[in-house]
């Protein structure tokens, strides 16, 4: 049982281009969610999915697109890197918001 | 709209100190409230969760009490170790959207 797995780990990118963040769980959850983290201001929502097929804008879409064709993955895609999306990036999966979420382990990305 | 506010650090203490990092929050309805530990260069992990009022929370020594009169969720442990020198995040979940999570309190424990 692997949880939640991101890919890639760490990734540098130069403004303008464009890259997929993977996160794939096994744990057959429905909710899935993208954050990111940035130093002193806690995590905040990206986009999120209720289930294949339906996904919705977080607090911080812009420059963000997601897709949820499965219920295993749910990618994350950067449309045209900026040094603001510098960050570090969770992907993290729920059966139910109650129950609490399972973080993936991070892509930490560099934008330059 | 839903917010969740906790004490900011870095809170550094001694080891076998007692501990509390204080969270409060503003949301609609009767939210579930979680603590959440990051360890160095690591995702996050649930620590303890609490889903009405009244309820307690446990684990790994550490406790935090669903206070719907002070809309708080303070967490507390008795005796800290190097060992939780960790950023804990308080967050929520309303049923309106993924967690929202405070900004986080980074503790450090020195021996």
């Amino acid at each position: 049982n692997a949880g939640v797995t991101q890919t890639p780990k760490f990734q540098v990118l130069k403004t303008g281009q464009s890259m997929t963040l993977q996160c794939a769980q096994d744990m057959n959850h429905e909710y899935m969610s993208w954050y990111r983290q940035d130093p002193g201001m806690g995590l905040r929502l990206i986009h999120y999915s209720v289930g294949a097929g339906i996904t919705d804008q977080g607090e911080v879409p812009n420059g963000y697109n997601v897709s949820r064709s499965t219920t295993e993955d749910f990618p994350l895609r950067l449309l045209s890197a900026a040094p603001s999306q510098t960050s570090v990036y969770f992907c993290a999966s729920s059966k139910g918001g109650n129950y609490g979420y399972t973080f993936g382990s991070g892509t930490r990305l560099t934008v330059v | 709209g839903d917010s969740v506010t906790q004490m900011e650090g870095p809170v550094t203490l001694s080891e076998e100190a007692f501990l509390t990092i204080n969270c409060t929050y503003t949301a609609t309805g009767y939210p579930s409230l979680f603590w959440y530990v990051q360890y160095p260069g690591e995702g996050l992990q649930l620590l303890l969760k609490a889903t009405k009022a009244d309820d307690k929370g446990s684990n790994k020594g550490f406790e935090a009490t669903y206070r719907k009169e002070t809309t708080s969720f303070h967490l507390e442990k008795g005796s800290v170790q190097v060992s939780d020198s960790a950023v804990y995040f308080c967050a929520l979940y309303s049923g309106n959207t993924p967690l929202v999570f405070g900004k986080g309190t980074r503790l450090s424990v020195i021996a």
